[in-house]
């Protein structure tokens, strides 16, 4: 039932994009996509309903594909700071459990 | 607007011992998770609570684990006695009540089993 990331790490110089995948075995009714950095708790990015919606978050947006049960996070010019572990959260319905993914690590150099 | 809070941060306990964690969730939060987290993976889910009703234990060994939720705002996370393989960090995480919203998740705290 846990959702699988890929890849499981990400090696990015600065200015370079990124594309973080999330897919479920099952239907999904909502995405969450968290940041983490270490020894620190998971940071809220943003949240995708079903319906195949698609969010931005200044260089940094999802995509929902409810029929593939897929979600990819977009990392676009990317800056030190967005260095840590990306996290997906999934849910099957308004008021389920969130389950949360494998993880993909991301370390940005100069 | 206070986030969630956990206490304490860090834990070092011998195996065989008792310990608890306290979190004290974002007023308003109906819904309260426990998770856990061993290093290099993602939280994993081990007790939900709608106000102070566990509507999903199924993830906590419930042999040495117990959770409480009184009067549906804080809550304690126990385990007795631990063991060795218990070592990581227990989130606690609070939203709305619904998942059109984000859960926020407080600092944790890391338990060492020795």
């Amino acid at each position: 039932q846990q959702p699988v990331q890929s890849p499981q790490a990400v090696i990015l110089r600065e200015g370079e994009d990124a594309v973080i995948n999330c897919s479920s075995s099952k239907a999904l009714y909502s995405v969450h996509w968290y940041r983490q950095k270490h020894g620190e708790a998971p940071v809220f990015l943003m949240i995708l309903l079903k319906g195949g919606e698609q969010k931005g978050h200044e260089k940094i947006s999802a995509s929902f594909n409810e029929k593939k049960q897929q979600s990819s996070l977009y990392l676009t010019a990317s800056q030190l700071s967005y260095s840590g572990t990306y996290f997906c959260g999934t849910s099957r319905g308004d008021t389920d459990k969130l389950i949360f993914g494998t993880g993909t690590r991301l370390q940005v150099f100069p | 607007e206070a986030g969630v809070v956990q206490s304490p941060r860090y834990k070092i306990i011998e195996k065989k011992q008792p310990v608890a964690f306290w979190c004290n969730p974002i007023s308003g939060h109906n819904t309260l998770y426990w998770y856990r987290q061993n290093l290099g993976q993602g939280p994993e889910l081990l007790i939900r609570y709608e106000n102070e009703e566990a509507v999903d234990d199924s993830q906590l060994p419930k042999d040495r684990f117990s959770a409480e939720r009184l009067k549906g705002v804080d809550s304690t996370l126990k385990i007795q006695p631990a063991e060795l393989g218990d070592s990581a960090v227990y989130l606690c995480a609070s939203s709305s009540g619904t998942l059109r919203g984000e859960a926020f998740f407080g600092q944790g705290t890391r338990l060492t089993v020795v």
